[in-house]
């Protein structure tokens, strides 16, 4: 069974301030992907990582793919409020493990103005 | 280009009825993927359709069933509810498998 390791769980940050979330695993994935999702809404992606090492900068977010693509982070800088959410990485294995996302448990991020 | 759209939004059932949840997945999307969230499990995969079969599924009971029409669109179904069933069902389409999948904004179902 596939698991991926989300941290942290929580975090409550003043704007402005600098973040990392981290997904691990021990298992390889053929491709990552990173949502947000809003309370009551499904999660809306952010990026789709599928290269080991590959790095991708989305504004202020910056998403990395693991050499061996068993982990991921998302780098956030300079925080704001708007950023607030529950932040989800998934992940898929490819072969016959058709449609099938894996999901980390959560990073529900608190801005505070 | 239309998102995901899921019916109804919100539904009230009681322990032993049944439930249909509907999802309509992109245009062109063939592949639709069902989850369950809930706040002590997270994200859990249910299974997924394409081209009107399914190719995979998760852990859940024979009560947790579904299906795809040739238009692409799903339906799945639980029988027997239970107050655990209680959750918000997500139904995300892709262009096939090992693609991005895209979410729909979810059928928030209270058993009680």
């Amino acid at each position: 069974t596939q698991l991926l390791e989300q941290s942290p769980q929580f975090l409550s940050i003043q704007e402005g301030e600098n973040l990392t979330v981290y997904c691990n695993s021990s298992s390889v994935f053929s491709s990552l992907q990173w949502y947000r999702q809003e309370p009551g809404e499904g999660p809306v992606l952010l990026v789709t990582v599928v290269t080991g090492g590959e790095v991708k900068k989305l504004k202020r977010l910056t998403f990395q793919f693991g050499d061996a693509r068993k982990d991921s982070s998302l780098h956030i800088t300079a925080a704001q409020p708007g950023d607030t959410g529950l932040y989800l990485c998934a992940g898929e294995a490819g072969g016959t493990s058709y449609g099938k996302l894996t999901f980390g448990q959560g990073t529900i991020l608190t801005v505070h103005p | 280009k239309a998102g995901v759209t899921q019916t109804p939004r919100y539904l009230i059932k009681t322990r032993g009825q049944q439930v249909t949840l509907s999802c309509s997945p992109i245009s062109g999307h063939r592949s639709v993927s069902w989850y369950q969230q809930t706040p002590g499990q997270g994200l859990q995969f249910l299974f997924e359709y394409f081209s009107e079969t399914q190719r995979n599924k998760g852990n859940f009971p024979g009560r947790f069933s579904g299906r795809q029409f040739s238009n692409s669109r799903s339906e799945m179904n639980v029988s027997t509810l239970e107050l655990g069933d209680s959750a918000l069902y997500l139904c995300a389409s892709s262009l096939t498998a090992g693609e991005t999948q895209y979410f729909g904004p979810g059928t928030r179902l209270l058993v009680l």
